[in-house]
């Protein structure tokens, strides 16, 4: 069955560093996803991507965040200069368009910045 | 905006007793609910979804929930626990009515762990 893969599964960062989490979805999927959860709260969405361009994104999601999707199977999520709150898990997510929405999640990727 | 609520922050049950987790949301037009898995190191796997019809739904690993639209639940329930459930259960809404929302409202999770 295939899945969503995501990359690192654990990442260590200093306060102000910029980091990159990436996310393979899978192949024939055409929506994506960031949702993160800091440690004992909620899965919160971050942002939704469609057709190379954002299509809903949340407050959390603000100038220090962007995605990109550089080259048709990877799914990116990068934090310019990481602050002590961003450290959470961090799970990327996909759905194909007739999934009736369906989305499938990575296993997460956990970010702790120092 | 929508809000999910786990009743529940950790259970512990023996092998072969019966579950019950609560799921409560609020929103105020019809939604798509959600029980996602995640077992440890693993991702989040879908165990079941209500869209519409039948409110009593049935998902893997012998995972049933209930929809019950006059108390915005849809708890989840297993009649016979394994060990093998050990993991974390999240509830998840999303409004049907679309016009372009796809993101899912989760709850706190709920954690379980089942001993042998």
């Amino acid at each position: 069955e295939p899945e969503v893969t995501q990359t690192p599964s654990h990442q260590v960062t200093q306060m102000g560093q910029e980091v990159i989490l990436r996310c393979v979805p899978i192949s024939n999927h055409l929506y994506f996803y960031w949702y993160r959860q800091i440690l004992g709260q909620k899965v919160e969405f971050l942002v939704s991507f469609y057709n190379n361009e954002i299509s809903e994104k949340s407050e959390i999601f603000d100038d220090q965040f962007s995605v990109e999707r550089p080259d048709g199977s990877n799914f990116t999520l990068k934090i310019r200069s990481t602050k002590l709150e961003d450290s959470a898990m961090y799970f990327c997510a996909s759905k194909r368009r007739e999934a009736k929405n369906i989305q499938y999640f990575g296993a997460g990727t956990r970010l702790s910045v120092l | 905006a929508q809000s999910v609520s786990q009743h529940n922050h950790h259970v512990i049950l023996s092998e072969a007793a019966s579950l019950e987790l609560g799921c409560n949301y609020s929103y105020g037009g019809t939604v798509n609910l959600f029980w996602y898995v995640q077992y440890p190191g693993q991702h989040l796997q879908l165990l079941l979804k209500y869209f519409s019809g039948d409110p009593l739904v049935k998902g893997i690993k012998g995972f049933e929930a209930e929809f019950i639209k006059s108390k915005f639940s849809f708890n989840l329930r297993k009649p016979s626990v394994q060990w093998s459930d050990t993991a974390e259960y999240f509830c998840a809404v999303l409004p049907s009515s679309g016009a372009g929302s796809y993101q899912l409202t989760f709850g706190k999770g709920t954690k379980l762990s089942v001993i042998p």
